[in-house]
């Protein structure tokens, strides 16, 4: 059984604070890593989508890194903002193409 | 917005029914995916399709079934429908496999 681990379960911190979150995967057969913002209500939105090892993204306040060799990714948001109030998800996805995502990390900045 | 389009919004059904759920991906993208999401639990992906051919199988029940049309539109079929199937059911698309995801807005399902 595959198993797509991401800590903490949930978060809260204040608004202005910087914050991370870590996605562990397998690291064996692996084709990609997606990391996916999903807010209350509403379906969930990509934020990346990363494949090779080493590999940094950013997106304006929010940046991810990828260790494929270990298993793992960081999600970091800088002086996060209640618009940032959301469940971050991420997906490993297998040489086979299929996707396995992780319960998720509830953030909730407080204003 | 998406792009992703699924219907119904909301299905309400009884223990061994079955229905339908319809999913039309974004233009151009030839991948499907469905998922399920029961109450707090996460995204457990059931079966992914490209461009007609099935080509990832997840978590799904042999009561459970889908295609994926010339049109690229997606039906995933549930039957003998039991509680425990309530759900909310996801569909997205993406250009290709391993691809960004689209999702589309997702159909509740109740079964009473």
């Amino acid at each position: 059984i595959l198993n797509v681990e991401q800590s903490p379960q949930s978060l809260h911190v204040q608004e202005g604070d910087s914050t991370n979150f870590t996605c562990s995967f397998p690291s064996s057969n692996f084709y990609a890593l997606h990391w996916y913002r999903w807010e209350t209500a509403k379906s969930p939105e990509a934020l990346f989508v990363m494949t090779l090892n080493g590999d940094e993204k950013k997106k304006g306040r929010i940046s991810a890194t990828l260790n494929t060799k270990e298993g793992y990714s960081y999600l970091y948001i800088k002086g996060s903002q209640p618009e940032d109030s959301a469940t971050y998800l991420c997906a490993f996805v297998q040489g086979t193409y299929k996707y396995i995502f992780g319960t998720g990390t509830r953030l909730k900045v407080l204003a | 917005d998406s792009g992703v389009t699924q219907t119904p919004k909301h299905l309400i059904t009884a223990t061994g029914q079955r229905v339908t759920l319809r999913c039309s991906p974004r233009s151009g993208d030839l991948s499907v995916y469905w998922y399920q999401q029961s109450l707090d639990q996460g995204l457990q992906f059931l079966i992914q399709y490209y461009n007609g051919e099935e080509r990832a199988k997840g978590n799904i029940l042999e009561r459970f079934s889908a295609q994926q049309f010339p049109d690229l539109h997606s039906e995933l079929n549930l039957s003998s429908l039991e509680l425990g199937d309530s759900a909310l059911y996801f569909c997205a698309s993406s250009r290709s496999g391993g691809d960004t995801q689209y999702f589309g807005p997702g159909t509740r399902l109740t079964v009473l």
